[in-house]
C-alpha cells in the first residue's frame, strides 16, 4: 500500500464548478499537509499548506485536514480554465528533515 | 521564475553513460531536495542536502549521487544510466526543512536512449 493515495483523474468539469481533490494516506505520524500545483512540463508550486486537522483557506482555495479518518481534501471554487493543471498532495513529518511524500496527482481540466 | 536554478533543461544521453544536473537553490535557502518524476512512480524524493551536509534519503539508487557544495549548489550525479532512468528531475529548496513547504526548479528532463 502507498503512504499516500489520490485519484489521478483526469477530472474535467465546466467553469465556475467547485472542484473537491482528496488525497488518503496511511501514516499517523504526518504532521503537516502541502498542495502542490504543476502545470504541464513545469515544476510543481505551492499552493496551499495546513498543519494539523481543520481548515485554511486562501481566496476561492480550501485545504482540509482530517487526521482522525487520515483524509486530505483540496477544494477549488469558481473554478477557472487557468486552474487546469495536474494537483498533488504532499504530507510530510518533522522528524524526517524535509521528505514530503508525494501522492500520484489529480489531472484537473477546467473547460470554459 | 521560482528563484532555483536548474541545469540543463533537457539532456538526451545513452545508456551506460554519466551525467550531472546543477541546482542552485534560492537565495538564502540552506535546505536542497532531489526528485525524480516519473509517469508511473509519481515524485519520488531521493535525497535532500542542509548547509553542505545529507540530511535525508530517499530510495536512490547506487549509481546515483549527489553533493551540496559551499556556496549551496547541489549536483545529481547519475552513472551507468539505463533506459528507465528517463524522467523529469527536480530540485527544490526551502530555508531549512519543508515544514511550510519549499520550492521546485523548473526540473531537467532526460532523456536516456
Amino acid at each position: 500500500q502507498k503512504e499516500v493515495e489520490q485519484d489521478p483523474g483526469p477530472l474535467s468539469v465546466p467553469e465556475g464548478a467547485i472542484v473537491s481533490l482528496n488525497c488518503t494516506y496511511s501514516n499517523s505520524a504526518f504532521q503537516y499537509f502541502m498542495w502542490y500545483r504543476q502545470y504541464s512540463r513545469k515544476g510543481p508550486e505551492l499552493l496551499m499548506y495546513t498543519y494539523s486537522s481543520g481548515n485554511k483557506e486562501d481566496g476561492r482555495f480550501t485545504a482540509q485536514v482530517d487526521k482522525s479518518s487520515k483524509y486530505i481534501s483540496l477544494f477549488i471554487r469558481d473554478s477557472q480554465p487557468s486552474d487546469s493543471a495536474t494537483y498533488l498532495c504532499a504530507p510530510g513529518r518533522g522528524n524526517q528533515g524535509g521528505k514530503l511524500i508525494f501522492g500520484q496527482g489529480t489531472e484537473l481540466s477546467v473547460k470554459p | 521564475d521560482s528563484g532555483v536554478t536548474q541545469t540543463p533543461k533537457h539532456l538526451i544521453t545513452a545508456t551506460g553513460q554519466r551525467v550531472t544536473l546543477r541546482c542552485s537553490p534560492r537565495s538564502g535557502d540552506l535546505s536542497v531536495y532531489w526528485y525524480q518524476q516519473s509517469l508511473d512512480q509519481g515524485l519520488q524524493f531521493l535525497i535532500q542536502y542542509y548547509n553542505g551536509e545529507e540530511r535525508a534519503k530517499g530510495n536512490i539508487l547506487e549509481r546515483f549521487s549527489a553533493q551540496q557544495f559551499p556556496d549551496l549548489h547541489s549536483e545529481l550525479n547519475l552513472s551507468s544510466l539505463e533506459l528507465g532512468d528517463s524522467a523529469l528531475y527536480f530540485c527544490a529548496s526551502s530555508v531549512v526543512d519543508s515544514f511550510g513547504g519549499y520550492t521546485f526548479g523548473s526540473g531537467t528532463r532526460l532523456t536516456v536512449v
